[in-house]
């Protein structure tokens, strides 16, 4: 039972475009949502994340957008650049529970 | 800062052989996880402790053992290990929101 979804293994996207990157979850009660980026032989890091009582975070070229309705969040990443080449990984919580149940990931490549 | 640091960071072992990973934190975090990462899975989440002293079951506990006798240690123990259990295994730490993430340790079971 995967409660948190990234359809698409994978993303090639042109260096300066916009990257898009998109996460489905099952269970309503999840009211945190964050983004990991992972780099080859390295942990996950933190990129961004949002509150369930928001629909939209920046941090400068990142933007994490949130669809509860439709139980969607997405990450944009604009403009793109060759450093941004990694896989991403959503994940979601329910505060208080302190537990991360994290999607399978997509591995973004930026291209020049 | 060193963070989170996993010991060690490769380890080959054969079938029914057992072995302990180290999770060390210099944050004073109070959760710690261990999870496993596997092609097209994502990362799994193994077992997780909320402070000192306690331990609890993740999505795939089966297998493995925890202890967090002190806070800034959790360990992971494989008992008798199986191929099935070849992975890439990912300490973390967090109070709360964010989670930090060691280096990882690489485990090949043949």
């Amino acid at each position: 039972d995967q409660q948190v979804k990234q359809n698409s293994p994978s993303l090639s996207v042109q260096e300066g475009r916009i990257s898009i990157l998109n996460c489905d979850y099952t269970n309503s009660m999840f009211d945190y949502f964050l983004w990991y980026k992972k780099y080859p032989a390295e942990g996950p890091t933190f990129l961004i994340s949002i509150s369930s009582i928001k629909d939209k975070n920046e941090d400068g070229r990142f933007t994490v957008f949130l669809n509860k309705s439709a139980k969607h969040l997405s990450l944009h990443i604009v403009p793109s650049q060759p450093g941004d080449s990694a896989v991403y990984f959503c994940a979601a919580s329910i505060q208080g529970a302190q537990k991360l149940v994290f999607g399978q990931g997509t591995r973004l490549t930026i291209n020049p | 800062n060193a963070g989170v640091t996993q010991t060690p960071k490769f380890r080959v072992l054969k079938t029914g052989q057992s072995m302990t990973l180290l999770c060390a934190q210099d944050m004073n975090h109070e959760y710690m996880y261990w999870y496993r990462q596997d092609p097209g899975m994502g990362l799994r989440l193994i077992h997780y402790s909320v402070g000192e002293g306690t331990t609890a079951k993740g999505e795939v506990p089966d297998g493995y053992n925890v202890s967090r006798l002190k806070k800034q240690n959790f360990l992971l123990g494989l008992e008798s290990a199986a191929p099935s259990q070849t992975s890439v295994y990912f300490c973390a730490s967090s109070m709360g929101t964010e989670a930090f993430f060691g280096q990882g340790t690489r485990l090949t079971v043949v």
